[in-house]
């Protein structure tokens, strides 16, 4: 079957880092999404990995071993909006998205 | 701005009213999809379109029919909504590069009286 893996909620304080951990398993791969939701709100775009590595894009990096169906989202230098749900999602051979239940951060001053 | 616009925002019914939300895109994109996601869980594919090719996900209830007139627009109709159908109905839209994000419109929420 296909299944997405997050901690149901994480929490950290303001200033500091925090990883968001993903495991996946999906009948075939073509890439590994992050997206933030605050309450109430849809889903926002935050990364795309397809090819093993780091990609870094200002205070959010996200990370991807193919290898080892993982992927990690980084937040640094955390502020009070970063609260929020963060949502893992793997597109399968179909091209479709399959969606984790979502990660809740809780920022703390 | 090119955009992803759901109307209402906010709906209420009562049980057994039929009810249709509404998405409409300025972005020219080939593919629009609804997902059903309720509180702490994860977004539920329940029907997507690449431009007229309608696609119906397995798991989908038969209460719940979709249907897209022209490129800009989709409706998502919701033949005898019940109490387990509350939830945040949103409405995605894609190029037609497979690997591009999804695009979210703002979520309508269904409350069922």
């Amino acid at each position: 079957g296909q299944n997405i893996d997050q901690p149901t909620e994480m929490t950290a304080t303001e200033g500091a880092i925090v990883q968001i951990n993903c495991t996946y398993q999906t009948s075939g791969f073509n890439g590994l999404f992050w997206y933030q939701q605050h309450a109430g709100e849809a889903p926002t775009f935050l990364s795309y990995n397809v090819l093993d590595g780091l990609e870094e894009k200002g205070r959010f990096s996200s990370f991807l071993s193919r290898s080892k169906g993982y992927s990690y989202l980084l937040l640094k230098e955390l502020q009070m909006k970063d609260s929020a749900s963060y949502l893992c999602a793997s597109m399968d051979s179909n091209y479709q998205l399959i969606w984790g239940a979502g990660t809740k951060l809780i920022i703390k001053p | 701005d090119a955009m992803v616009i759901q109307n209402p925002r906010y709906q209420v019914t009562q049980f057994g009213k039929p009810v249709t939300l509404s998405c409409s895109q300025t972005l020219n994109h080939n593919v629009m999809y609804w997902y059903q996601q309720k509180s702490s869980q994860a977004p539920k594919l329940l029907f997507h379109y690449y431009d007229k090719d309608f696609n119906n996900e397995a798991d989908t209830p038969d209460n719940f029919q979709s249907r897209r007139p022209n490129s800009s627009f989709c409706f998502l109709d919701i033949r005898s909504p019940g109490l387990g159908d509350a939830a945040m109905y949103l409405c995605a839209t894609r190029t037609g590069d497979i690997t591009d994000t999804q695009y979210f419109g703002p979520g309508t929420r269904l409350t069922v009286l």
